[in-house]
C-alpha cells in the first residue's frame, strides 16, 4: 500500500531533550516536506526537500533540522525542544513531475513539550 | 508570497451542492491552485488542482475565474463524509513551497 508513515504518533518530552520524528514513504517520491499545525494558524511548512541531499527552509524553520540521506526518509530533528514547539506535525511527499504535485500526507505526530 | 483567503466556516445540507470560495488576488501566472481537505483526526488529502481551465475529477470540480483571482471548489452532492476543513493553496510552478492558510470548515447537516 502506498503510504507515508511517521513515528512516533504521540510524544511527550521535556524542554531541551533532543528528539527525532521519522518520516518514510514507499512511493519513490522526490519531494518531501514537514508541516506543523496549530489552532488558528493552519498548516505551516517547516522544511522541504526536492531530492536526496537537497533541503530548503519553509515558513517556520527555526528550531528544527532535517536531513535527506535516502530518498524514502526525511527525519525531523528537534535539537533542543521548547514548549512553543508543542504541535501536530505532518510529513508529506509528492512526485516532482511537472504537472503532478499532489502531496500525500502521513497520519501526523502529536508532540507535547513540557 | 501568494496567499489565499477563505471563509472560516460554511454549512450545507446533505445531498445538496456546495460551493467553497477562495480569493487569491495576488496570484501569479505560474501559480497552480490546489485544494486539499482534512478530515477530523487525519492528515490533509488532495482534492483537485488547476491552472486556468475548470477541472473535474471524481471528488469535485474546480471553477477558476477568468482573471484567476478567485476559484470555487464544487462538491456536487455533499455527504456527511465530506465534513472537513478545505484548504485552497497556491503553489508556484515549478515552485516548492505550499501555503495552506486556515481553510474553511465545512459542516454537512443531515
Amino acid at each position: 500500500e502506498a503510504q507515508v508513515t511517521q513515528n512516533p504518533r504521540y510524544l511527550i518530552t521535556v524542554t531541551g531533550k533532543k528528539l527525532t520524528v521519522t518520516c518514510s514513504q514507499n512511493m519513490n517520491h522526490e519531494y518531501m516536506s514537514w508541516y506543523r499545525q496549530d489552532p488558528g494558524l493552519g498548516l505551516r511548512q517547516i522544511y522541504y526537500s526536492m531530492n536526496v541531499e537537497v533541503t530548503d527552509k519553509g515558513d517556520v524553520p527555526e528550531g528544527y533540522k532535517v536531513s535527506r540521506k535516502e530518498k524514502r526518509n526525511f527525519p525531523l530533528i528537534l535539537e533542543s525542544p521548547s514548549p512553543n514547539q508543542t504541535s501536530l506535525y505532518f510529513c508529506a511527499s509528492s512526485p516532482a513531475r511537472l504537472k503532478s504535485y499532489e502531496q500525500y500526507f502521513g497520519p501526523g505526530t502529536r508532540l507535547t513539550v513540557t | 508570497d501568494a496567499k489565499t483567503t477563505q471563509p472560516n466556516s460554511m454549512e450545507s445540507n446533505e445531498e445538496e451542492p456546495v460551493h467553497l470560495p477562495c480569493n487569491h488576488s495576488t496570484i501569479s501566472g505560474t501559480d497552480y491552485i490546489h485544494w486539499y481537505r482534512q478530515l477530523p483526526s487525519q492528515g490533509p488529502e488532495y482534492v483537485i488542482h488547476g491552472l486556468t481551465s475548470n477541472v473535474n475529477n471524481r471528488m469535485a470540480s474546480l471553477a477558476i475565474a477568468e482573471d484567476r483571482k478567485s476559484s470555487t471548489l464544487i462538491l456536487h452532492r455533499a455527504t456527511l463524509r465530506d465534513a472537513a476543513v478545505y484548504y485552497c493553496i497556491l503553489r508556484d510552478h515549478p515552485g516548492n513551497q505550499f501555503y495552506f492558510g486556515t481553510g474553511t470548515s465545512l459542516t454537512v447537516i443531515p
